[in-house]
């Protein structure tokens, strides 16, 4: 069985400042990651994944993650934060036999304050 | 490329009452995801499809909801005498058989 843990459900954070939210998984196999981002009353939006190549994966809008196995983790990071990144995140995990079924976590919101 | 398509975007019924959901996946991807979503909480995986064959059904989908893709094309989600533990978002995904899923907007069901 494959789980994701977001820790923290709520992250605030000024503009200009780092960004890190937070994701750890289970899973008994090699493990598809991935982090997406919502926006209220909308559907998700693809950020990156990692899929066995690189351990630090670069996605969309100046985010990336880095694939930790031996701490099992997949962090998500953005060196500068903007207003419009206020959004709901999720961590996701899913594996090739599977039929690539994605499992999420509960989600960070993310605040960014002036 | 348009994306994928669902409709309706919001629907408030009366608990009891039946609804359908309609999912358009982008044009030639060969999987099709269901999942359902509650407030505060990440979505959760219904169902899947490869083409018009249905492969996996979560232990979630009760005995009151079915859903078909009978072309391997868009695909319909159903509750029958819906409840109110049914409010939620319900988002599709479809993808080529990759590991990349993509999402449609949702439909949010309100049951009164």
């Amino acid at each position: 069985a494959q789980s994701v843990t977001q820790l923290g459900s709520h992250v605030s954070v000024s503009e200009g400042a780092l960004v890190l939210l937070r994701c750890n998984y289970s899973s008994s196999v090699p493990p598809y990651l991935f982090w997406y981002v919502q926006y209220p009353n909308q559907g998700l939006q693809l950020l990156l994944k990692y899929t066995s190549a690189a351990t630090l994966v670069k996605g969309i809008n100046g985010f990336e993650a880095e694939f930790k196995k031996s701490e099992t983790s997949f962090h998500l990071t953005k060196p500068s934060a903007h207003m419009s990144d206020a959004a709901e995140y999720f961590c996701a995990v899913s594996y090739t036999g599977g039929g690539n079924k994605l499992t999420f976590g509960t989600g960070t919101q993310l605040k960014v304050e002036l | 490329d348009t994306g994928v398509s669902q409709d309706p975007r919001h629907k408030i019924t009366k608990r009891g009452q039946n609804v359908t959901f309609r999912c358009d996946p982008i044009s030639e991807h060969n999987r099709l995801y269901w999942y359902r979503q509650t407030l505060g909480q990440g979505p959760e995986f219904l169902t899947y499809f490869q083409n018009e064959a249905q492969l996996e059904k979560s232990r979630l989908l009760s005995d009151r909801f079915s859903a078909e893709r009978p072309k391997g094309s868009f695909s319909t989600l159903e509750i029958q005498r819906t409840e109110q533990g049914d409010s939620a978002m319900y988002l599709c995904a479809s993808s080529n058989g990759g590991d990349t899923q993509y999402f449609g907007p949702g439909t949010r069901l309100t049951v009164l």
